[in-house]
């Protein structure tokens, strides 16, 4: 079935520092991808997403690119701010392993001014 | 605008009772899932339905009952069967296409007393 690791938290950072934090998948076939951004007592939001190989997603700043080869989807910030201090899931959907979201453990992020 | 409502916000619960929590979406999703998630830790899937009056166990059902009358409603009631039922519940919904994500609503904080 469909797995989805990333790198486990906390990450810490000082302002304007630049943010990778890795995600790698195991899926049959052809996933999307997805990067979501949870904030503090509250929901989930889409951050950015890829649909196929070699594809960028990018938002807020924020970058990822499917790479199929390595069958990763690292999330990547320039210069972080504080108000970017979140909880970051890696997901996917789709691929031979049917149409429900398989979600990665999370990473806590936290930015010091 | 679409959305997806989860109420209450926060919700305090007497050991022994039912506590049901609500999920309302009007964006015409097919699919809907309850989400439990504990302190410092990943999602785990309750209860998903794909379809009106049809839904299916997840990862951690026990002590848990849904319906799905309505497409636009998904609630959740945690039974008194449930034995640490706090935690940060999260609703969402989603079309049937893998290249969407998840909508998430803002999540139900529920703590026993």
């Amino acid at each position: 079935g469909n797995s989805v690791t990333q790198m486990e938290g906390p990450v810490t950072l000082s302002e304007e520092a630049f943010l990778t934090i890795n995600c790698t998948y195991t899926a049959t076939g052809y996933p999307s991808l997805f990067w979501y951004v949870q904030y503090p007592g509250e929901g989930l939001q889409l951050l950015l997403k890829a649909t196929k190989a070699d594809d960028k997603g990018s938002n807020k700043g924020f970058e990822a690119t499917y790479r199929k080869e390595t069958t990763s989807f690292h999330l990547e910030k320039g210069s972080v701010q504080v108000s970017d201090s979140a909880v970051y899931f890696c997901a996917l959907r789709g691929g031979a392993a049917g149409n429900k979201l398989t979600f990665g453990g999370g990473t806590r992020v936290l930015v010091k001014p | 605008d679409g959305g997806i409502t989860q109420s209450p916000k926060y919700l305090f619960r007497k050991e022994g009772q039912n506590v049901t929590l609500s999920c309302e979406q009007n964006l015409n999703h097919d699919a809907m899932y309850w989400y439990r998630q504990d302190p410092g830790q990943g999602l785990r899937l309750i209860y998903y339905s794909q379809i009106v009056n049809d839904f299916q166990k997840g990862d951690i059902a026990e002590g848990y009952s849904v319906s799905r009358e309505k497409k636009e409603s998904f609630p959740l009631t945690v039974t008194s069967a449930q034995k640490n039922p706090t935690a940060f519940y999260l609703c969402a919904s989603s079309d049937s296409e893998a290249n969407y994500g998840y909508t998430f609503g803002s999540g139900t904080r529920l703590t026993v007393v």
